[in-house]
């Protein structure tokens, strides 16, 4: 059974670019969740879909967003970057909402922003 | 408001050394509580999880963990480790109010030496 998978592992932009990354989940899991880890501010929550909708949302600005496609694949993007948002962004995936469930974590996207 | 705090951001340990990783919660409700590892350039991997029920939880690769709700506590305990449990360990709750969000400690790293 494949894991998650995000793509692309490793990206470099500069300042002022946008990004797009994408997580495909296991197979059959209709949850999936986006983290921001930082060396500074550790891991964050960033938002969770569940069945093509938002239901969850983290403390970030209005630069990150997301959506979840009718396969349960999910994009997030980042627009206008700055430098601060270089990080290891980590997509998870469950069963159901992962109120109690587990997470299945992919192995993440490092972005870093020149 | 700070939910998750992991006492420890370092702890080294001899190899066949029992070890124990403190991490303390705060919350008006009632929590879910869980212990994932990160290796080195990967994601996250769930260790054991606390729900309900009996308050000493067992997890994979020999850890365990006791839940003790006047405390508010959720220490991670391995009585015996190897140089391959070298890794990041966080602490993470969620909060029966905020359903889907994951909210995690600052990890605490811990380091075996032979």
């Amino acid at each position: 059974k494949a894991g998650v998978t995000q793509t692309p592992r490793y990206l470099i932009k500069t300042r002022g670019q946008q990004v797009t990354l994408s997580c495909s989940p296991i197979s059959g899991h209709r949850s999936v969740s986006w983290y921001q880890q930082t060396p500074g501010q550790g891991l964050q929550f960033l938002f969770e879909y569940f069945s093509e909708t938002q239901r969850n949302k983290g403390n970030f600005p209005g630069r990150f967003s997301g959506r979840q496609f009718s396969n349960s694949r999910s994009e997030m993007n980042v627009s206008t970057l700055e430098l601060g948002d270089s990080a290891l962004y980590l997509c998870a995936s469950s069963l159901s909402p992962s109120a109690t469930g587990e997470l299945f974590f992919g192995e993440g996207s490092r972005l870093t922003v020149l | 408001a700070q939910s998750v705090t992991q006492l420890d951001s370092q702890v080294p340990v001899f190899e066949e050394a029992p070890v124990e990783l403190r991490c303390n919660y705060s919350s008006s409700v009632s929590v879910y509580l869980f212990w994932y590892v990160q290796y080195p350039n990967q994601g996250l991997q769930l260790l054991l999880k606390y729900l309900s029920g009996s308050t000493l939880v067992k997890g994979i690769n020999g850890f365990e963990a006791e839940f003790n709700k006047s405390q508010t506590s959720f220490h991670l305990r391995k009585p015996s480790v190897h140089i391959s449990d070298t890794a990041e360990y966080f602490c993470a709750v969620i909060l029966t109010d905020s359903w889907g969000k994951l909210q995690f400690g600052a990890g605490t790293q811990v380091v075996v030496t032979p």
